[in-house]
């Protein structure tokens, strides 16, 4: 059974970074294939991806946030992390971790809502 | 990026009532195509993955269609479980994007 969980600080302030924890099971991210993804929704809006890591390290991000992306990979604790910096008002939302597929996404976590606040 | 224009934005629909949503790609994505379902509160559900594939669970009355730029999901017979947010969402081409939600009422 696949089952994953994002922990995060709930709150902060703005400039500060963000940073999430995905805790994963029922899959490992040292099989060939298997990866974790992010995808945030801000409250009553759409879904937007963030980013990707498989399980050969290899990492894809939007680009529509820059450079202020970096997904990670404990492979040994079944964790995967997301940072991102320079948090402000409009990265509020439901962060999400998930199981990508090469055509979709099969598993979601039940989300961490973040709130960026001064 | 790839653009996933969806449509409507809201539907009403009555009970036992078959209904359509679509999902316009801005290029060609060929069938890399998925639907998800989400509920007040939860987080999405995947329900049609490869344009056409029925995920392992999903109801029968659930179905997609197309290839290419344009795509539609299809509920036969409305039930009451099935008020929710509809996604698509393409995953020929990074950055993976999202249609922007059709929301499902019950009429």
């Amino acid at each position: 059974q696949v089952t994953l969980k994002e922990s995060g600080p709930g709150i902060l302030q703005p400039s500060q970074t963000l940073s999430l924890t995905c805790t994963f099971s029922g899959f490992s991210l040292s099989t060939y294939g298997m990866g974790v993804g992010w995808i945030r929704q801000p409250s009553g809006k759409g879904l937007e991806w963030l980013a990707n890591i498989w399980w050969d390290d290899d990492k894809y991000y939007n680009p529509s946030l820059k450079n202020r992306l970096t997904i990670s990979k404990d492979t040994s604790n079944n964790q995967a992390f997301l940072k991102i910096t320079n948090v402000d008002t409009a990265d509020t939302a439901t962060y999400y971790c998930a199981r990508p597929l090469t055509t979709a996404v099969d598993y979601w976590g039940q989300g961490v809502m973040v709130t960026v606040s001064s | 990026d790839i653009q996933m224009t969806q449509s409507p934005p809201s539907l009403s629909a009555s009970l036992g009532e078959t209904i359509s949503i679509e999902c316009l790609a801005s290029e060609g994505i060929y069938s890399n195509l998925a639907w998800y379902q989400q509920k007040p509160g939860k987080s999405p559900q995947l329900l049609i993955y490869g344009a056409s594939s029925l995920q392992d669970g999903v109801p029968s009355r659930f179905s997609g269609s197309g290839s290419g730029t344009q795509f539609s999901l299809k509920i036969s017979s409305m039930q009451p479980e099935d008020e929710a947010d509809y996604f698509c969402q393409q995953s020929y081409k990074f950055p993976l994007t999202f249609g922007s939600g059709t929301k499902l009422e019950i009429k």
